[in-house]
């Protein structure tokens, strides 16, 4: 399968503790976005990545997140101290700035349960 | 980037055509039009975008009017597996043009 893939698929923590999501993009796409997803809306944008480069943060972004892509190839978001607001789907994207028009592919996101 | 309107909710029996319509009337001249869809649990799904021509893949066909102010998501002959929300997203393509913005999308049931 060369599509985007996430790990874990879910995650259940607990209040005040720190949880890390990894995404692996589809090969030799340069960009890289994460959105969260709550029960009943559509994914809100959080941040994307141009190889290495975070280009864009949204005010969704609290302190506690964090991301990071440091080789331009997989990436990382950290949530430090969850709280149970931050129970959602992760979800990451992947898209080529390279030919034709950008297209972002998701994948099937990491599911994250704060009790 | 622009914002889209889409009903909340559709039927449609299995074997016919679905048409999931998208008003997108603040639409500016370098705005592609997008579609996704979302089946319960699972990632948001490519399906097709398009300027200001007509688009046809294997998945779907994007029908934009002259004016650019709306457009139309046609599956031609629905199954149950296309059962799931569907987004229509403008977006600036180009530079640092970066997120999708997603409204609430249209839920499409498909019956038997």
């Amino acid at each position: 399968d060369t599509g985007v893939s996430q790990n874990p698929r879910h995650k259940i923590t607990k209040r005040g503790q720190n949880v890390t999501f990894r995404c692996d993009p589809i090969s030799e796409h340069n960009r890289l976005y994460w959105y969260r997803q709550t029960l009943g809306q559509g994914p809100e944008f959080l941040t994307y990545f141009q190889n290495e480069a975070q280009l864009e943060k949204s005010r969704l972004l609290s302190d506690r997140f964090s991301a990071e892509r440091p080789k331009g190839s997989f990436s990382t978001l950290e949530i430090q101290r969850t709280e149970q607001g931050d129970s959602a789907m992760y979800l990451c994207a992947s898209s080529s700035t390279g030919t034709g028009v950008e297209t972002q592919y998701f994948g099937p996101g990491t599911r994250l349960l704060v009790l | 980037d622009a914002k889209t309107t889409q009903p909340p909710s559709m039927d449609c029996a299995e074997g016919r055509a679905a048409n999931l319509p998208c008003n997108h009337s603040t639409i500016s001249g370098n705005e592609y039009v997008y579609w996704y869809r979302q089946i319960h649990s699972q990632g948001p799904q490519y399906i097709i975008h398009g300027l200001k021509n007509n688009e046809t893949n294997e998945m779907a066909s994007l029908i934009i009017t002259e004016d650019r102010k709306s457009s139309t998501l046609i599956l031609p002959h629905a199954t149950l597996r296309d059962t799931a929300v569907y987004y229509c997203i403008v977006r600036v393509v180009g530079g640092t043009a970066s997120k999708l913005t997603f409204g609430t999308g249209t839920r499409l049931q498909v019956t038997l």
